[in-house]
């Protein structure tokens, strides 16, 4: 199956301090999004980063990518209790129009 | 604002009775996803329109189908849900071109009696 790992499966942190979950995928990609789930809701796109890049930010959220091993990595930095949510990576197997989800990591944020 | 938007937000179905489930954009994207997540997992890809060529995955169970009438509306059809369907249900959209982000609706939560 395409669908990834993400690692932890749950996150516990106090507010003011990063969150960095990984997540491993296991063939070959054209780009990796990840995505925020809160409760009871639709996902939500967070950032994408493409086969041919290491390293995006956007705001205090930083991915990378390593594709010799088949991981990313998003750190939210200084984090927030509502960013208290489930992030989940997401790859497209070559198939630009097919996603598969990994196991998602469950954030919790303590104020 | 242009959204997805999924009918309704919650439903309840008694074991082997047919329910529908709804999905509309305003994004005008050309590719609609419907998802299955149950409680604490990854959402799980169904099928997905491209335009009007529909594509199933191999492990999509045989009571589930699809339609999607216009570019606007998908449909997902329960033909006879049993336990194993209770679950949220979610629609997604994105654009024809590659490495898109997808957007979702809010999902629908189905309960079976």
């Amino acid at each position: 199956s395409q669908q990834g790992e993400e690692d932890p499966q749950a996150l516990s942190i106090q507010e003011g301090e990063n969150a960095t979950m990984n997540c491993s995928y296991k063939t070959s990609i054209n780009n990796l999004q990840w995505y925020r789930q809160n409760s009871g809701r639709g996902l939500v796109h967070l950032i994408l980063i493409r086969s041919n890049e290491r390293e995006k930010h956007s705001g205090r959220l930083r991915v990378t990518l390593d594709t010799s091993k088949k991981s990313s990595s998003l750190l939210i930095t200084a984090s927030r209790a509502a960013d208290t949510a489930s992030y989940f990576c997401a790859t497209d197997a070559y198939n630009f129009n097919k996603f598969y989800f990994g196991s998602g990591t469950k954030l919790n944020v303590k104020p | 604002d242009a959204m997805v938007i999924q009918n309704p937000r919650y439903q309840v179905t008694q074991f082997g009775k047919p329910v529908t489930l709804s999905c509309s954009q305003t994004l005008n994207h050309n590719v609609m996803y419907w998802y299955q997540q149950k409680s604490s997992q990854a959402p799980k890809l169904l099928f997905h329109y491209y335009d009007k060529d529909f594509n199933n995955e191999a492990d999509t169970p045989d009571n589930f189908q699809s339609r999607r009438p216009n570019t606007s509306f998908c449909f997902l059809d329960i033909r006879s849900p049993g336990l194993g369907d209770a679950a949220m249900y979610l629609c997604a959209t994105s654009r024809r071109q590659g490495g898109q982000p997808q957007h979702f609706g809010d999902g629908t939560r189905l309960s079976i009696l």
